[in-house]
């Protein structure tokens, strides 16, 4: 159980275009999921909370504009990477939280598998 | 305030030695702690969590941790290293909600032949 699925997987685009990245909770609802990227031999830097039926809550730094994230229902969040620029290439995972409260009973985490975004 | 410290940002053993891979945290409340396992361009799979019962934690692939709050450290063990085992390593600090997540730096296990 508590399988978290994201797609896509790898995406290559054009820059000046957008992406979408879905995160979705297979067989558990989830109030809140979480945005991180990854940079090569990094750890992970949490981005974005994402709030079903609410804004988004940004990490300090995280251009809110460039990084649309909307979560429309409780099994699923999308992070959309506006206007990508080369820069914006990386591994990007979202996480979630089983229950509709919003609260774990142990502060675990199910991770999606990641995309790799690469912006020529 | 949360912290967690992977005091090693690369280990190398050879196939079926000993694996330790060293995790120290810092917290102001009593928090779970977990071990993530990640493969190259992969998310992130749970090998082990700690979360106020048994001190001793057994994970998956023969992996297990130790918590042991006098000297705030939750490190990584495995009794023989396996080629499959190499990968990057997170130690991760939580607390009971999973709203304040602290990731450690990661380790990269390397595994010789």
């Amino acid at each position: 159980g508590a399988v978290v699925s994201q797609h896509p997987s790898w995406v290559i685009c054009k820059s000046g275009t957008s992406v979408k990245i879905e995160c979705r909770s297979l067989d558990f609802q989830a109030t809140t999921m979480f945005w991180y990227r990854q940079f090569p031999k990094q750890s992970l830097m949490l981005m974005a909370t994402s709030n079903e039926g609410s804004k988004a809550t940004y990490e300090q730094g995280v251009e809110k504009d460039k990084f649309l994230i909307n979560h429309a229902s409780l099994t699923l969040s999308t992070l959309t990477v506006t206007s990508a620029h080369p820069e914006d290439s990386s591994f990007y995972i979202c996480s979630a939280i089983p229950g509709t409260s919003g609260i774990g009973d142990t502060g675990e985490l199910f991770f999606g598998e990641g995309s790799r975004l690469t912006v020529l | 305030a949360q912290s967690v410290t992977q005091l090693d940002s690369h280990v190398s053993v050879s196939e079926g030695t000993p694996v330790l891979l060293r995790c120290n945290y810092s917290s102001s409340y009593s928090p779970s702690l977990f071990w993530y396992v990640q493969h190259p361009n992969k998310g992130l799979q749970l090998l082990l969590k700690y979360t106020s019962a048994a001190t001793l934690v057994k994970g998956i692939n023969g992996f297990e941790a130790e918590f042991k709050k006098s000297e705030t450290s939750f490190h990584l063990t495995k009794p023989s290293a396996h080629m499959s085992d190499a990968a990057e390593y997170f130690c991760v600090v939580s607390d009971r909600g999973g709203f304040k997540t602290i990731f450690g730096a990661g380790t990269r296990l390397f595994v010789k032949a």
